[in-house]
């Protein structure tokens, strides 16, 4: 079964400066998803970025942006000029690819606090 | 537009009694998803419906039974609530593609639901 795996329970960043939060999964698949979801204090679960197992170039979504390290199962997001808003919980999310097996499966989560 | 919707926000009520939570989604999604997050945050998967047909079916208590009448509905019935049952949850939806299986979940803004 896989596991994802968050080690940060809390993480703090100065305004503007950047940061990093780790997410470590566990599968024998070769072909996968994974994500990184923001959840704000509205609760709302928002899509912040997505990568393909199968491409080896590092998805970027404007200020984010990831390091996918397949062979060690590493998958971090790094969160430049970081800003007040970016402030929320973010977890990380593994899917299969495997017909038929919808679901993800997320990690613990960590909480991002974004000092002024 | 919002893509998907859960009624009611917020639901408070006595232990023993039924409830329900409706969700919609009108992003022409064929799958769609329950989960509920518990007060540590962890957000784990219920229930998984596909084109109104049930394809994950977690280990939950058969108190708990979704309903589809079509494949932009899943609706949450909740029997004889328990304290434990206080949490949030989550209905998101998705739309497989193609070989490579890819998907995104869109999530709904989750319910509160608290059980005295």
């Amino acid at each position: 079964a896989q596991t994802v795996t968050q080690s940060q329970p809390e993480m703090s960043v100065q305004e503007a400066e950047t940061v990093t939060l780790s997410c470590t999964y566990d599968t024998s698949e070769s072909d996968y998803y994974l994500f990184w979801y923001k959840q704000p204090p509205s609760r709302q679960m928002i899509l912040v970025i997505r990568q393909e197992a199968y491409k080896q170039q590092n998805a970027t979504e404007n200020r984010f942006s990831v390091n996918f390290q397949k062979a060690a199962k590493s998958f971090s997001l790094k969160i430049s000029d970081s800003q007040l808003g970016d402030a929320a919980m973010y977890f990380c999310a593994y899917r299969s690819t495997t017909s038929g097996t919808y679901k993800y499966i997320f990690g613990t989560g960590t909480r991002l606090k974004v000092l002024a | 537009d919002t893509a998907v919707s859960q009624t009611p926000k917020y639901l408070v009520t006595q232990m023993g009694n039924d409830k329900s939570i409706k969700c919609e989604q009108n992003l022409g999604h064929d799958t769609m998803y329950w989960y509920k997050q518990d007060s540590k945050k962890f957000l784990k998967i219920m229930f998984s419906y596909n084109n109104k047909e049930l394809i994950i079916n977690e280990t939950v208590p058969n108190r708990f039974s979704p309903k589809s009448p079509d494949k932009a509905h899943l609706n949450l019935h909740i029997n004889s609530l328990e304290l434990g049952d206080s949490a949030v949850y989550f209905c998101a939806s998705s739309q497989v593609w193609g070989w490579t299986g890819e998907d995104t979940q869109y999530f709904g803004p989750g319910t509160r639901l608290t059980v005295l």
